[in-house]
């Protein structure tokens, strides 16, 4: 089945590092990924849409200038947490869809855990 | 607009009873549905998906799901929980023409009793 493989799978850095999360999708091409933070027990929220040589879309209350996104080829996305601060702490996920299939799933990755001291 | 709603945050069912996660959607055409399951740390995995067609759909692990258009439901069963079920599951609605964003649900905790 479709793989995206999401690197690191874990993040501990002091308050002020900038943290760059990648999101590969390994076996299809993915025009649009997803960029998600989950906080404990609770459900994904949806951080922005990354498009494959443009601009990522933020979603409402998201910090585009605080989470830079890249997503240079249609294989990879970049997430990169600048200065990052406590308040950052969380479960970051990404997501990949087929480029072209409207009814096929999201494959997602495994996660980010980010840790900022 | 697209929405979802997952009636029970948290789900506790004896071991070898049958599971029910309840899902409604709310959506003005025709949409995609779709179950992931998450364990502790870890990504959300794909159970089962339903676009056109029939609308009782098999997934792994042994969960199936019907659509039920009349009922704007997409609940989630399998007939005997085992211990290794124990998880968060996720109902996501997707519909066509809207730049394949999914809309989640917030979850419902599934414990398992031995």
């Amino acid at each position: 089945g479709a793989v995206v493989s999401q690197h690191p799978s874990r993040v501990i850095c002091k308050s002020g590092t900038s943290v760059k999360i990648e999101c590969r999708s390994l076996d299809f091409q993915a025009t649009t990924m997803f960029w998600y933070r989950q906080f404990p027990k609770k459900s994904l929220m949806l951080m922005a849409t990354s498009n494959e040589g443009s601009k990522a879309t933020y979603e409402q209350g998201v910090e585009k200038d605080k989470f830079l996104i890249n997503h240079a080829s249609l294989t990879l996305s970049t997430l990169t947490v600048t200065s990052a601060h406590p308040e950052d702490s969380s479960f970051y996920i990404c997501s990949a869809r087929a480029t072209g299939i409207d009814n096929q799933p999201q494959h997602f990755g495994d996660g980010t855990r980010l840790s900022i001291l | 607009a697209q929405s979802v709603t997952q009636l029970g945050s948290h789900v506790s069912v004896s071991e070898g009873a049958l599971v029910l996660l309840r899902c409604n959607y709310s959506s003005s055409v025709p949409p995609y549905l779709f179950w992931y399951v998450q364990y502790p740390n870890q990504g959300l995995q794909l159970l089962l998906k339903y676009t056109t067609g029939a609308t009782l759909v098999k997934g792994i692990n042994g969960f199936e799901a019907e659509f039920k258009k009349s009922e704007t439901s997409f609940h989630l069963t399998k007939p005997s929980a085992h211990m290794s079920d124990a998880a968060e599951y996720f109902c996501a609605v997707s519909v066509i023409n809207t730049g394949n964003q999914f809309y989640f649900g917030t979850g419902t905790s599934l414990t398992v009793i031995p």
